[in-house]
């Protein structure tokens, strides 16, 4: 059974960086893409970032570029998402998801970040 | 950037009758459509990919159809458990885009 274990979310200040963390078990990390969606309190689904295999290729949101960074160990079988310069509209549900290329098939719990003064 | 509109925002059907979301995107995704089912509290669930290929597990009653920019989830004859938030997300084009969601909810 594929899980997914978001870590790392937390109330922040504007300005500060978190560092968001997603335990992989159940399949064979190393052979999917993963990605990273958000949801806003009492919003939508939002896409953020997505890594290929191996971490060459990662593709962000324009609301993130520049300031977010997804990478991978897959030694560790573990997604990470750095988040610097928060600010209060990246408060959301950060959720971990497999898969890139198309659909996302399997989703984490989700980790919340609150960015607030 | 592809953007997806839903409709309705909310629909409200009786246990037991059929749902009909709508999900249009503003240019063509072949059939690179998928739909997830959320429910309060919990992640989305995926449902549906490639259009209308059903993921594994899920019940019969759920079929959804369409190509292009038009595309159709379809829930006959609802359960309790039906009830919750439905999105559809495009994988044609990055950034990958979602619709803002149709709420189902019991009349």
């Amino acid at each position: 059974e594929v899980q997914l274990l978001e870590s790392g979310g937390g109330l922040v200040q504007p300005g500060v960086s978190l560092r968001l963390s997603c335990a992989a078990s159940g399949f064979t990390f190393s052979s999917y893409a993963m990605s990273w969606v958000r949801q806003a309190p009492g919003k939508g689904l939002e896409w953020v970032s997505s890594i290929g295999v191996s971490g060459g290729a990662a593709f962000y949101a324009d609301s993130v570029k520049g300031r977010f960074s997804i990478s991978r160990d897959n030694s560790k079988n573990t997604l990470y998402l750095q988040m610097n310069s928060l600010r209060a509209e990246d408060t959301a549900i950060y959720y971990c998801a497999k898969g890139a290329y198309n659909y996302f098939d399997s989703w984490g719990l989700g980790t919340l970040v609150t960015v607030s003064s | 950037e592809i953007v997806m509109t839903q409709s309705p925002v909310t629909l409200s059907v009786s246990p037991g009758e059929r749902a009909t979301l709508s999900c249009r995107a503003s240019q063509s995704v072949s059939s690179n459509l998928v739909w997830y089912q959320q429910k309060p509290g919990q992640a989305p669930r995926l449902l549906i990919y490639g259009a209308s290929t059903r993921a594994t597990g899920l019940p019969a009653r759920f079929s959804g159809s369409g190509s292009g920019t038009e595309f159709t989830l379809n829930i006959s004859s609802l359960q309790s458990e039906d009830f919750a938030v439905y999105y559809c997300q495009q994988y044609n084009n990055w950034p990958r885009t979602f619709g803002q969601g149709t709420k189902l909810e019991i009349k």
